[in-house]
């Protein structure tokens, strides 16, 4: 099985400084036969389900603000959101997806403003 | 606009039997996977199972395989999630989900389920 780790588990970030977010697989999570990576990013405030960031690593989803970025490739993987606003206070996760079907997350990464 | 309506809070005893339910509408319900999301208190995400309600092909986490039944009525559009026999260890907030690879790009409010005696 696939295991995800994401570092820091938490981090304070100021108003306006940029956030990042790292994400690991223990196996590439890139599909040869798409040459995309299967990997997902959340963010989940208090109180609310899961909301979509980020698909194929580097995809925004419709609506999200510019400000959320994904990068990287294979194993590792990073969420950067470049001016952090108050709105952006959660706990982030990343997935993966295999084909089996099996998804797995990341164990979160809280981002507080400083 | 997609919706994943799911039912209510739920408060049951260890031993007692649980159906809870997900209601999809705004989209072509039998199009699409549909599955279930655990989130135990002050805890991570973990993927239950998951049902295409086409054909009810199903597939499951294998930690949960066993322990949870999925099931669909395409009929009325709605995914379902069930228990035989609950455990305190079952107590969590269960998140509906619509499957778009890579990942769930539609979740429901969520429904909590306590179990205590």
């Amino acid at each position: 099985d696939i295991v995800m780790t994401q570092s820091p588990d938490s981090l304070a970030v100021s108003l306006g400084e940029r956030a990042t977010i790292n994400c690991k697989s223990s196996q590439s999570v890139l599909d040869t036969s798409t040459n995309k990576n299967n990997l997902a990013w959340y963010q989940q405030k208090p109180g609310q389900p899961p909301k979509p960031l980020i698909f194929w690593a580097s995809t925004r989803e419709s609506g999200v603000p510019e400000r959320f970025s994904g990068s990287g490739s294979g194993t590792d993987f990073t969420l950067t959101i470049s001016s952090l606003q108050a709105e952006d206070v959660a706990v982030y996760y990343c997935q993966q997806y295999d084909t089996t079907p099996s998804f797995t997350f990341g164990p979160g990464t809280k981002v507080d403003l400083k | 606009e997609v919706q994943l309506a799911q039912s209510g809070a739920e408060v049951k005893k260890p031993g007692e039997s649980l159906k809870i339910s997900c209601q999809g509408s705004g989209y072509s319900f039998t199009d699409y996977w549909v599955g279930w999301v655990r989130q135990m208190p002050g805890r991570g995400l973990e993927w239950m199972a998951l049902i295409l309600p086409r054909d009810s092909n199903t597939k499951y986490n294998p930690s949960f395989q066993g322990q949870v039944t999925i099931s669909a009525d395409r009929s009325i559009s709605t995914a379902y999630l069930q228990w035989s026999s609950l455990k305190a260890s079952d107590t969590a907030m269960y998140y509906c989900v619509r499957h778009l690879a890579p990942g769930f790009d539609y979740w429901g409010q969520g429904t909590l389920v306590t179990v205590s005696s």
